[in-house]
Parts: structure tokens; C-alpha cells; sequence
């Protein structure tokens, strides 16, 4: 098993742009989240899924857009990059029953100037 | 909310000295305490995690106690090896299907040879 990939590793962009996030699981795992990190702050929740189709806030939701069309995907969409979302932003999957015990993507370093 | 405080933000200690990081919850609800390490470059990997129901659990060189009364909690290094560097994280989280988990802020450990 691959286990939680994103891409792409690195991005950069303009105020303004908008870029997607990707998240992939081949665990088969119902849920999955998306966290941003930042120096101080640990890591905060932005968006998570229970399940295909069932989304919902998480503690800084806002300026990203999540959808879950599938099991195995989450994207993170950012409509409109502000500096403030200058972040590393971590995808994590689980089972449903067991959403204590999260596995982690890699991570992707986002700079917006 | 849940709120969760980690301490110290950095710790050096000598390797084969032990290592404490603590960590404090206000919300009584939670349940299940994880603890994370993140290592340079990488997504953050569970490491031990301990119930409500628990005091205390022990795996190899790593310990958690839990003190519900006091809301706080604990992990514990022994026998510090240069490759337990890295940044550790706690959480704190109400296990249910939900699945969000509150992070501390983090702490960067430093074993030097």
C-alpha cells in the first residue's frame, strides 16, 4: 500500500490564484481530514469526511473548499490564496471506527506572496 | 471548544537521558490522548496513545500517564537516542465518528550524542 500520498510537494503561489490540494488513500479508510501547520500552533483542523459525499467544518475552515466524490480521494481547494494561508497542509485518513488512529500524508509546503 | 497546552516548546537533553513533554486539556469529555512524531520532512506518525480509562501504558522506551483529575498528560522518553529527534505532538479527542483531534503546539526534542 502507498498509504496517504499528496501532491504536489512544494507550491507556490500569487495572491488571488486558486490551487488544488490532492489527497489519494488506497487504505480503504472512510475518513479523511486536511490540517495546516504552522510554527507555535500545532496543527488545526480545516475540513474532515466521514464518508463519499459527507463533508463538514473543521476548527479554520474558512478560504478552503472541500469536496468527496470518492473513498480514496479528498481535494483541498483554495479559491482565492492569501499570504495568511502560507502554510504546511497535512491530508489524514482512518477507518470510521477507528478515527483516533490517523494516518498522515506527507505534507504540502504552500507559499502564497 | 477543546483546548490543548504542550510543554516545553524545545527540550535538549544528552543521549541515555530521559525526556518528559506535557501537555493539558480543558475539555473533561475527552478520552483518548495520542501522541505524534513528526520527523523533518515528513507527516506526523502516532506513536502511543492511552484511554481515559488507562493511567498508564508503557511500550518499549515511551510511556504516557494520564491524570483525568487534572486534565493533563505525559509522554515519556528513556534511554534518549539521537534518532528519537524530532517534533512530538499530543492530542486530545472525543472518540466518537467525528474523529478530530486537537493538537498541542509542539515540541522539538533534541538528543545530542
Amino acid at each position: 500500500n502507498a498509504g496517504v500520498t499528496q501532491t504536489p510537494k512544494f507550491q507556490v503561489l500569487k495572491t488571488g490564484q486558486s490551487m488544488t490540494l490532492q489527497c489519494a488513500q488506497d487504505m480503504n479508510h472512510e475518513y479523511m481530514s486536511w490540517y495546516r501547520q504552522d510554527p507555535g500552533m500545532g496543527l488545526r483542523l480545516i475540513h474532515y469526511s466521514v464518508g463519499a459525499g459527507i463533508t463538514d467544518q473543521g476548527e479554520v475552515p474558512n478560504g478552503y473548499n472541500v469536496s468527496r466524490s470518492t473513498t480514496e480521494d479528498f481535494p483541498l481547494r483554495l479559491l482565492s490564496a492569501a499570504p495568511s494561508q502560507t502554510s504546511v497542509y497535512f491530508c489524514a485518513s482512518s477507518y470510521r471506527w477507528r478515527t483516533y488512529e490517523q494516518y498522515f500524508g506527507p505534507g504540502t509546503r504552500l507559499t502564497v506572496t | 471548544g477543546e483546548n490543548v497546552e504542550q510543554h516545553p516548546s524545545t527540550l535538549s537533553v544528552q543521549e541515555g537521558d530521559s525526556a518528559v513533554i506535557k501537555c493539558t486539556y480543558s475539555d473533561s469529555a475527552s478520552n483518548y490522548f495520542p501522541w505524534y512524531k513528526q520527523e523533518l520532512g515528513k507527516g506526523p506518525q502516532l506513536i502511543i496513545d492511552i484511554r481515559s480509562n488507562v493511567g498508564e501504558k508503557k511500550d518499549q522506551r515511551i510511556a504516557v500517564t494520564l491524570n483525568k483529575t487534572a486534565k493533563h498528560f505525559s509522554l515519556h522518553i528513556t534511554e534518549t537516542q539521537p534518532e528519537d529527534s524530532a517534533v512530538y505532538f499530543c492530542a486530545a479527542s472525543i472518540v466518537s465518528n467525528t474523529g478530530k483531534l486537537i493538537f498541542g503546539q509542539g515540541t522539538t526534542l533534541q538528543v545530542k550524542p
